[in-house]
């Protein structure tokens, strides 16, 4: 069973569209990340969501925005959608007890026309 | 603050012989560590972490790693590469739990030769 999911894999899009990424978890964990990996590998955590509550929030544009309908999901809902935000986007989640052990999904690549 | 540094970008090995793949972190207080590893169009999976137990941490696919305070490292070993190892390899610090502040290395590119 898979344990952090993502959807859709592969999103191809024009400028200034509005997408969104979903994010799902089946682990029971309190809390969910968005992670951003370049062309060039390098992972930068955008968000994470605690039991619902936003507590790390970096300076990503506020074009991104994060939304969890619950504790298991995660979105990511970005807006007028620019060239540099072609990348692959990761959901992670982890419970509070372990060390802050991340479980990652399979990443969603973007590509903006 | 708290930053992490992986020496070398790509490393090259050939199969049957070690790996070391270095990590440098820097932190005010007592973190967690965590090595992942990415195979091609993949996502991340955990190889070990190092959470205040003991300072030799064994991991998944015969990897280890030692937490050395006094040279504030974190690298990455195996006695014995094999192609499936070829990936990249993301050294990762934390501060605290529930996802507080993460901070991954660069990444280091391990390349297997037959």
């Amino acid at each position: 069973d898979t344990a952090v999911s993502q959807t859709p894999k592969y999103l191809v899009t024009q400028m200034g569209n509005d997408k969104s990424i979903k994010c799902e978890q089946n682990l029971g964990h309190d809390t969910m990340y968005w992670y951003k990996q370049d062309s060039k590998k390098f992972l930068k955590i955008m968000f994470s969501y605690n039991n619902k509550e936003l507590i790390i929030n970096e300076t990503v544009p506020n074009r991104f925005s994060p939304k969890s309908p619950d504790k298991a999901h995660l979105n990511l809902h970005i807006n007028s959608l620019e060239l540099g935000d072609s990348a692959v986007y990761f959901c992670a989640s982890s419970p509070l007890d372990s060390g802050n052990t991340q479980y990652f999904g399979p990443g969603t690549r973007l590509t903006v026309l | 603050a708290q930053s992490v540094t992986q020496l070398d970008s790509h490393v090259s090995v050939s199969e049957g012989t070690p790996v070391l793949l270095r990590c440098n972190y820097s932190s005010s207080y007592s973190p967690s560590l965590f090595w992942y590893v990415q195979h091609p169009n993949k996502g991340l999976q955990l190889l070990l972490k190092y959470t205040s137990a003991a300072t030799l941490v064994k991991g998944i696919n015969g990897f280890e790693a030692e937490f050395k305070k006094s040279e504030t490292s974190f690298h990455l070993t195996k006695p014995s590469a094999h192609m499936s190892d070829a990936a990249e390899y993301f050294c990762v610090v934390t501060k605290g739990t529930g996802g507080f502040k993460t901070i991954f290395g660069a990444g280091t590119r391990l390349f297997v030769k037959a």
